[in-house]
């Protein structure tokens, strides 16, 4: 079945760092391709998304193309703040509806 | 923007109690969900459903039932609560459309002592 890859946290980076999360699947089919963010005590918001190939999500800064050659999604910032420390998850969704999540990343990023 | 409203943040209950967790959409969703997320294991499916009076089991159904009696509203069920049911709940919507993203509550995080 379909399933998500994420690289194991935590993550500790100083502020103004680059971020790189890795992220690989597995889809019998053509998935949309997800990253979503949890702060401390929330519940989880869409950061960004693509539907296809070769297409690139933005938003915030953070950036993740959809390369279906090496089946990843991989989540990247330039320079990350403070307030970026939270949880990245990684996910995938087939027309069937169903959404498959990684386990999650842990960053934390020190001033 | 979508609104999904879960009715409690935190929540204490005893071994065996019957709990209900509500969720609350107001963006006329189709598709609903519960996951239950734990650390290092991610968000688990445990129930969903398409329409009004529909339900799919997810992943991990065991030890939950639910209910979706309107559109806006649905319901999980723990009909008797046990330790290992200690986690964050987490409900979810979407539309119709196709490969659609998934718009998330607040979480309650339940505790059962």
């Amino acid at each position: 079945g379909d399933s998500v890859t994420q690289m194991e946290g935590p993550v500790t980076l100083s502020e103004e760092a680059f971020l790189t999360i890795n992220c690989t699947y597995t889809a019998t089919g053509y998935p949309s391709l997800f990253w979503y963010v949890q702060y401390p005590g929330e519940g989880l918001q869409l950061l960004l998304k693509a539907t296809k190939a070769d297409d690139k999500g933005s938003n915030k800064g953070f950036e993740a193309t959809y390369r279906k050659e090496t089946t990843s999604f991989h989540l990247e910032k330039g320079s990350v703040q403070v307030s970026d420390s939270a949880v990245y998850f990684c996910a995938l969704s087939e027309l069937n509806n169903d959404m498959r999540f990684g386990a999650g990343t842990r960053l934390t990023v020190k001033p | 923007d979508v609104k999904v409203t879960q009715s409690s943040r935190y929540l204490v209950k005893r071994t065996g109690e019957k709990v209900f967790l509500e969720c609350v959409q107001d963006m006329d969703h189709e598709n609903m969900f519960w996951y239950r997320q734990d650390p290092g294991l991610g968000l688990r499916l445990i129930y969903f459903s398409y329409d009004v009076k529909m339900k799919e089991k997810g992943d991990i159904p065991e030890g939950y039932s639910v209910s979706r009696e309107k559109k806006e509203r649905f319901s999980l069920i723990l009909e008797s609560a046990s330790t290992n049911q200690t986690s964050m709940y987490l409900c979810a919507s979407s539309g119709t459309s196709g490969r659609r993203e998934q718009y998330f509550g607040p979480g309650t995080r339940l505790t059962v002592t």
